[in-house]
């Protein structure tokens, strides 16, 4: 099992309606998450992170977390063609200081 | 300010070759990684240096594979001989360490092609 994982997608949702991604992660350790964004052919760039059970919510952005059920998830709503992406859920690895990664789900909004 | 600097930014090298990556990270940022993300897969750590020591390099493919980070600021990672396999984007990040907000800074990455 991956220490942290993702559906690949793609996923395909139309303009204005809501994304859900989703990530389980193995390690009861992890305190934290982050959700990244990649633009093709860009690098990762921060967009939320989440530490405590229940939501978190930025603008149109929305982190829930459920560590009994070691799920993570991230909202879009109103979603717009420019959030067309590839979603990377991390964890950090405290004993090693290192941030595990998803293989990442791609999401595509069509106008 | 300055984000991560990598280069090059694409290298085209036949099998067997040798290739070298350069990252310079943002100043101040004592903590420095270096991924490889294949393509439609996630970030794999390669190496984490703090200051110009390398605390995990346990992923590093060390064959073939090595890395500096003089003066704990620029980081270099080569690979002699390059495979077919290595083709992928080689990312440099760096961090204040604080590595519960999760904020690494990520380079525009070193895509490589090894023909």
């Amino acid at each position: 099992q991956k220490e942290v994982e993702q559906n690949s997608g793609p996923l395909s949702v139309p303009e204005g309606a809501i994304a859900s991604l989703n990530c389980t992660y193995s390690d009861r350790g992890s305190q934290s998450f982050f959700w990244y964004r990649q633009y093709s052919g860009k690098s990762p760039e921060l967009i939320m992170f989440i530490y405590s059970n229940g939501d978190k919510e930025d603008g149109r952005f929305t982190a829930q977390l459920n560590k009994a059920s070691q799920y993570v998830s991230l909202l879009i709503r109103d979603s717009q063609p420019s959030d067309s992406a590839t979603y990377l859920c991390a964890a950090p690895h405290f004993r090693f200081g290192k941030l595990i990664f998803g293989q990442g789900t791609e999401l595509s909004v069509k106008p | 300010e300055a984000g991560v600097v990598q280069s090059p930014r694409y290298k085209i090298i036949e099998k067997k070759q040798p290739v070298a990556f350069w990252c310079n990270p943002i100043s101040g940022h004592n903590t420095l990684y270096w991924y490889r993300q294949n393509l439609g897969q996630g970030p794999e750590l390669l190496i984490r240096y703090e200051n110009e020591e390398a605390v995990d390099d346990s992923q590093l493919p060390k064959d073939r594979f090595s890395a500096e980070r003089l003066k704990g600021v620029d980081s270099t990672l080569k690979i002699q001989p390059a495979e077919l396999g290595d083709s992928a984007v080689y990312l440099c990040a760096s961090s204040s360490g604080h590595l519960n907000t999760g904020e690494l800074f990520f380079g525009e990455g070193s895509r490589l092609t090894v023909l």
